[in-house]
């Protein structure tokens, strides 16, 4: 399967703790985009990534989150301190380089549960 | 910023057609995409419209208005594994996607 993998699927832990997701995008595409989606809503964008450059944070994106690509490929976001509004599916996408339009690449994301 | 509406729910008869409707507000436009998400699973792509006038791929068709902030998505010949979450996102200068709240549509037997 060459789609975009994130692990884990599922997250469950305790307020306080951290966490770190990782997501692995298609293989040569250049841009990662990192989202979050609560129930009976869209995707909202949180940052993303040209290559290992991190290019844009969303202001939703607090100084507990922290997302890195260090060589250009995979990228993981960790949260720290989790609250209970941190509770949500956290979504990565992919696109490549050069497309006429910027398709993203959705993977199957991590479902946080912050109890 | 973004502003985009769609309707909540939408129903329809299995055969029947539906026509989700998207208006948008939006700072350096470039483009508007169609994804349709399953229960659980991730957003999967289904159009993308950047000039005017009307997209048709099978049995969905996607039409965009610039001048009217306005797109639609039409979904012909409704099967039941239609019934989803259908979004609506508009694709901005600095490379990001900003998405609608989707249209969950039930297509009944």
């Amino acid at each position: 399967d060459t789609g975009v993998s994130q692990d884990p699927r599922h997250k469950i832990t305790k307020r306080g703790q951290n966490v770190t997701f990782r997501c692995d995008p298609i293989s040569e595409h250049n841009r990662l985009y990192w989202y979050r989606q609560t129930l009976g809503q869209g995707p909202e964008f949180l940052t993303y990534f040209q290559n290992e450059a991190q290019l844009e944070k969303s202001r939703l994106l607090s100084d507990r989150f922290s997302a890195e690509r260090p060589k250009g490929s995979f990228s993981t976001l960790e949260i720290q301190r989790t609250e209970q509004g941190d509770s949500a599916m956290y979504l990565c996408a992919s696109s490549p380089p050069g497309a006429p339009y910027n398709e993203q690449f959705f993977g199957p994301g991590t479902r946080l549960t912050v109890l | 910023g973004q502003n985009i509406d769609q309707p909540t729910e939408m129903t329809a008869t299995e055969g029947a057609i539906v026509q989700i409707n998207c208006t948008y507000q939006t700072s350096g436009f470039n483009g508007l995409f169609w994804y349709q998400q399953h229960a659980g699973e991730a957003p999967t792509f289904l159009s993308y419209n950047v000039l005017d006038g009307l997209e048709e791929k099978g049995r969905f068709s996607s039409f965009l208005s610039r001048s009217k902030g306005y797109s639609y998505l039409l979904l012909k010949e409704l099967q039941m594994k239609d019934s989803a979450s259908y979004l609506c996102a508009v694709f901005s200068n600095d490379y990001k996607l900003s998405f609608g709240a989707g249209t969950t549509v039930t297509v009944r037997a």
